[in-house]
């Protein structure tokens, strides 16, 4: 099966400073990567995702890139503010495997002002 | 996206005893899935849901222990059966928005266990 790896586990940032998440997953046919936010005591919330016909995908201050030949793809947050400190989570499912996600381990970042 | 809530939102239960979750959504999804996240964890697959039919488990994961039902469109329950300590945990819901071709996948607001 699917297996996502999450690095770094914890990132701490200055406020205004870029952060960069990466996810590299094992199963070739995976075709559908997401990104959720989780804040603490809360439900993960989707933020942006990317499918495997796109190499970039760009929302405001949130990026994520793709790269399918090595498998791994990356969540890019720019001038970053304090509410951006939350646990986020890398996931990769694929359509022909009934759109199950399977999640990285997380990333807890904190913005310091 | 469709709104989801979940009953109860938290619940403090006795080993050996069972807990029944419910999962309710606003709109008709194909999909309805249930995660569990251990305190301080990821998010883990517990099995999906499937309407009119048995859910599908994931490996680790069995019916006696975990039995769901999915009697329609809008709603799904999950239960945690015959508990021990080792059950504590925050345990979602999940459904797939359907957008045409594309997907999304969205979750409800968690039942946070503790078994005493």
């Amino acid at each position: 099966g699917e297996n996502v790896e999450q690095h770094p586990s914890t990132l701490s940032v200055q406020e205004g400073d870029s952060a960069v998440i990466k996810c590299t997953y094992s199963d070739s046919a995976s075709n559908y990567f997401p990104w959720y936010k989780q804040e603490l005591g809360k439900r993960p919330q989707l933020i942006i995702d990317i499918r495997s016909n796109v190499g970039e995908k760009k929302d405001q201050r949130i990026a994520v890139t793709l790269n399918k030949t090595a498998k791994h793809f990356s969540l890019h947050i720019t001038e970053t503010q304090p509410e951006d400190s939350a646990v986020y989570f890398c996931a990769a499912s694929w359509t022909g495997g009934g759109n199950k996600l399977t999640f990285g381990t997380g990333t807890q970042l904190k913005v310091e002002l | 996206s469709a709104v989801i809530s979940q009953k109860p939102s938290r619940d403090i239960c006795q080993r050996g005893t069972s807990l029944t979750i419910q999962c309710q959504v606003d709109s008709q999804v194909t999909m309805m899935f249930w995660y569990r996240q251990q305190p301080g964890q990821s998010l883990t697959l517990i099995a999906t849901a499937n309407q009119g039919s048995e859910a599908t488990y994931e490996s680790g994961f069995v019916i006696d222990k975990f039995p769901i039902s999915r009697p329609n469109l809008t709603f799904s329950t999950l239960t945690v059966s015959n508990m021990s300590p080792e059950d504590s945990s925050i345990y979602l819901c999940s459904v797939e928005d359907r957008q045409g071709f594309t997907y999304e996948q969205y979750f409800g607001p968690g039942t946070r266990l503790t078994v005493t």
